[in-house]
């Protein structure tokens, strides 16, 4: 099992560029979320979906767009990418029932010049 | 406002020495606790789930163990393999909410 893929690994972008972040999962799961992870700041949600076409805001939704057409597939749009937004940016993925361990990716290492 | 606080942020032992880390939280509907590891340019590794007050699980040279307002992630006699950053993270009703970890290092 594959688990969680997250691509690219790293990337470097110039200010105001747009990029998608690709993350899927092979485990049937319904629970997808995306977080960043910052020194000092633990792992912030950005945006979660409960199923496929069902999408809401975490803590930090601004500048980021989601979209859940499949069960696999949950990418993560940069509209205009800010220097604010490096950072890691992590996938999870876990079983319906929410009290359940969420599996990760492997993470994106992103910089905005 | 749904909080999770973890101390200390660093921790350095020598192998051997046992210690424990501290995961605080204040959340409005706990539905579970976890405990995740963390190693370098990784993702997070999920250790344990807690439910409720006084339960404990254990794995190896790690211990959790829940009260209403706070988990413990004790560490026996740890080596050095055992570096790594601890994650704490508590589930409310639709959310999974990190604290900012503790970084660990063991050394022989």
């Amino acid at each position: 099992n594959a688990g969680v893929t997250q691509t690219p690994k790293f990337q470097v972008l110039k200010t105001g560029q747009s990029m998608t972040l690709q993350c899927a999962q092979d485990m049937n799961h319904e629970y997808m979320s995306w977080y960043r992870q910052d020194p000092g700041m633990g792992l912030r949600l950005i945006h979660y979906s409960v199923g496929a076409g069902i999408t809401d805001q975490g803590e930090v939704p601004n500048g980021y767009n989601v979209s859940r057409s499949t069960t696999e597939d949950f990418p993560l749009r940069l509209l205009s990418a800010a220097p604010s937004q490096t950072s890691v940016y992590f996938c999870a993925s876990r079983p319906g029932q929410l009290n359940t361990e969420a599996f990760f990716g492997q993470g994106t290492r992103l910089t905005v010049v | 406002e749904d909080q999770v606080t973890q101390s200390p942020e660093a921790l350095r032992l020598q192998e051997g020495e046992s210690s424990s880390l501290n995961c605080s939280y204040t959340v409005s509907g706990l539905r579970g606790l976890f405990w995740y590891r963390q190693d370098p340019g990784k993702g997070p590794e999920f250790l344990f789930t807690l439910y409720s007050a006084g339960e404990e699980k254990e794995k190896e040279r790690l211990k959790a163990t829940l009260t209403k307002k706070e988990s413990f992630l004790h560490i026996t006699a740890p080596k050095p393999e055992d570096s790594a950053t601890y994650l704490c993270a508590v589930q409310t009703y639709n959310k999974l909410i990190f604290g900012a970890g503790t970084r660990l290092a063991v050394h022989p």
